[in-house]
């Protein structure tokens, strides 16, 4: 059974500088990743995902992620945070063809002016 | 617009009453899912379907319901046999398989007193 793993529970970071949410994954297989925001009493939405193709990924509001299968990880980065970008991250895991998704358990940024 | 709908965004109830929770999508996804959030505790899998007309218990299924009738439309029911139903609710949709990742709705928020 794969599992999702996200190593900071919160991350504070000043408005301009880069933001790093850390995201390990364990799978037997291939997995499909993903990252999602929550902004409070929002659903989720999707910023990037990885389904084996490139390893390096873009996603919306200059988001972008690296799947390292060597370290079995899955980093989502920004280089220069803004305030909006405060919310709950959540990294998502799916093993092929599963319909049932891992979560893990989010981290939450807090944008310093 | 395509996209996942939930109403009411909130609904307020009192203890012992079923309620029931609206989740519409016109992605024209096969998939869909409900999932509960409560503070601290990330998102839980109530039910999920795969095709119309059928459905799967997820993690805590017991006290609630669902019903697939058609492609669009996966309502849920919090019954009276929920013995803690206060939470924020999400509905998701997806195509096969889900490696493509879930599209959320803006979710419901139940309180029940």
């Amino acid at each position: 059974a794969q599992s999702v793993t996200q190593l900071d529970s919160h991350v504070s970071v000043s408005e301009g500088t880069p933001v790093l949410l850390r995201c390990n994954y364990s799978s037997s297989y291939s997995p499909s990743l993903f990252w999602y925001v929550q902004h409070p009493n929002k659903g989720l939405q999707l910023l990037l995902k990885y389904t084996s193709a490139a390893t390096l990924v873009k996603g919306i509001n200059g988001f972008e992620a690296e799947f390292k299968k060597s370290e079995t990880s899955f980093h989502l980065t920004k280089p220069s945070a803004h305030m909006s970008d405060a919310a709950e991250y959540f990294c998502v895991g799916n093993a092929d063809n599963d319909y049932k998704l891992s979560f893990g358990a989010g981290t939450t940024v807090t944008v310093r002016a | 617009d395509g996209g996942i709908t939930q109403s009411p965004k909130y609904l307020f109830r009192k203890e012992g009453q079923n309620v029931t929770l609206s989740c519409e999508q016109n992605l024209n996804h096969d998939a869909m899912y409900w999932y509960r959030q409560d503070p601290g505790q990330g998102l839980r899998l109530i039910y999920y379907s795969q095709i119309v007309n059928d459905f799967q218990k997820g993690d805590i299924a017991e006290g609630y319901s669902v019903s697939r009738e058609k492609k669009e439309s996966f309502p849920l029911t919090v019954t009276s046999a929920q013995k803690n139903p206060t939470a924020f609710y999400l509905c998701a949709s997806s195509g096969v398989g889900a490696h493509g990742g879930q599209y959320f709705g803006p979710g419901t928020r139940l309180t029940v007193t």
